[in-house]
């Protein structure tokens, strides 16, 4: 078992431009989540699918930011533009069964945004 | 709705002596209940679970948790602290379709 894999694991770019972060949750997991992480805010719940569908999108900071799952094996999350105060590790993490197993992690995306 | 609170942002322990992180949670439903550990620059990785059987939870690295529905804690421990458990401690709640994270606690080591 891979884990959950994500990519890039550093991403620099400047304000203004696109920026992808992605990641391929474990097989057989159907439920996947999106988490944010700075010193000032500590981890922040950005947006999870189940079964592939947004469930709960109310952690987005704002419109530049959207995620997408288009199958089961991969996930996308989007800055558009993007911002300096978007500079964070952003953790993607799988569950086989919401509410009763445990999420496997990722090893982050740090982002810089100069 | 559920929440879930690590009474302390940061702990301070000398190597060898026992280590306590304290997480008191509120749901309506029989939780799931979880530790996670974060080394610096790294993922989070989960220490142990509670998901409704034996109340004191054996983990990973000599961790352990207990259970106590009556004062609606699941605090962590450790008898023995080792310089590698410096780290960031999260305490999680889950029930139902939701899941929560405590703000964390930041455990130091000192030799």
């Amino acid at each position: 078992d891979a884990g959950v894999i994500q990519s890039p694991r550093h991403e620099v770019t400047e304000m203004g431009q696109e920026v992808t972060l992605r990641c391929k949750p474990i097989s057989g997991h159907n439920s996947l989540f999106w988490y944010r992480q700075t010193m000032m805010r500590g981890l922040e719940l950005l947006i999870y699918f189940n079964n592939n569908v947004p469930i709960d999108d109310s952690g987005m900071p704002e419109d530049r930011f959207s995620a997408k799952m288009p199958n089961a094996s991969f996930s996308t999350l989007k800055i558009q533009p993007s911002e300096p105060r978007d500079s964070a590790v952003y953790f993607c993490a799988s569950t086989v069964l919401l509410g009763y197993s445990p999420l496997h992690f990722g090893n982050g995306t740090r982002l810089t945004v100069t | 709705a559920q929440s879930v609170t690590q009474l302390d942002s940061h702990v301070s322990v000398s190597e060898g002596t026992p280590v306590l992180l304290r997480c008191n949670y509120s749901s309506s439903y029989s939780p799931s209940l979880f530790w996670y550990v974060q080394h610096p620059n790294k993922g989070l990785q989960l220490l142990l679970k509670y998901t409704s059987a034996a109340t004191l939870v054996k983990g990973i690295n000599g961790f352990e948790a207990e259970f106590k529905k009556s004062e609606t804690s699941f605090h962590l421990t450790k008898p023995s602290a080792h310089m590698s458990d410096a780290a960031e401690y999260f305490c999680v709640v889950s029930d139902n379709n939701d899941m929560r994270f405590g703000a964390g606690t930041r455990l130091t080591v000192k030799p």
